[in-house]
């Protein structure tokens, strides 16, 4: 059975722009959440969905959105991006919908100069 | 507000030696799991253990195992024969029974040394 997929692993952009992230989660997965790894913050939780529908989000700025398709494949998005937007993100998708169990992909390296 | 807290930023260990990373936890709910999260180089988050707050009894994988005090809110981690591969970021998280996100502590840096 295939992991959590995340594409591309590595990003660079310049402040300003926008990026978009993406996630395949384990077949037969419906939960799909997002987290954002800094060294100051640790990991701060973004937001899940779960089949198509934003479940919880977190305390970011509406720069921050995402989606998911009816395939369960998700999609981040950030807009005007910053430097502080520089960091690990990690999708994690959940076969329980309590997501008592969470299984984690090798992340996205976004780096904004 | 529920927070984790590991207290050890980073630690060492030789190599097949026993190590335990501390965990803490706060939370006024009654049903939760609670997590150990192994972080390589190479970045992806990996399960180690997962232990339910309604079983009394320990979790166990192999060699790692955990002391869970519900009572104290404590969750600590015990590795045993302790390996280089085991070299890692070690994060405790929980999840309350529900629609809510993990929550994560900060981290123990662990290095197994030969």
């Amino acid at each position: 059975k295939a992991g959590v997929t995340q594409t591309p692993r590595y990003l660079i952009k310049t402040r300003g722009q926008q990026v978009t992230l993406s996630c395949s989660p384990i077949s037969g997965h419906r939960s799909v959440s997002w987290y954002q790894q800094t060294p100051g913050q640790g990991l701060q939780f973004l937001f899940e969905y779960f089949s198509e529908t934003q479940r919880n989000k977190g305390n970011f700025p509406g720069r921050f959105s995402g989606r998911q398709f009816s395939n369960s494949r998700s999609e981040m998005n950030v807009s005007t991006l910053e430097l502080g937007d520089s960091a690990l993100y990690l999708c994690a998708s959940s076969g329980t919908r309590k997501n008592t169990e969470a299984f984690f992909g090798q992340g996205t390296r976004l780096t904004v100069v | 507000a529920q927070t984790v807290t590991q207290s050890q930023p980073e630690m060492s260990v030789q190599e097949a030696e026993t190590v335990t990373l501390s965990c803490t936890y706060d939370t006024s709910e009654n049903n939760y799991y609670l997590f150990w999260y192994k972080q390589p180089p190479s970045r992806q988050m990996i399960l180690v253990i997962r232990q339910e707050a309604y079983k009394q009894q320990n979790a166990t994988e192999n060699r790692f195992s955990v002391n869970f005090q519900k009572a104290a809110k404590s969750f600590s981690l015990k590795i045993s024969d302790s390996q280089l591969g085991d070299t890692a970021m070690y994060f405790c998280a929980f999840i309350v029974s529900g629609n809510t996100p993990l929550v994560f502590g900060k981290g123990t840096r662990l290095s197994v040394i030969a």
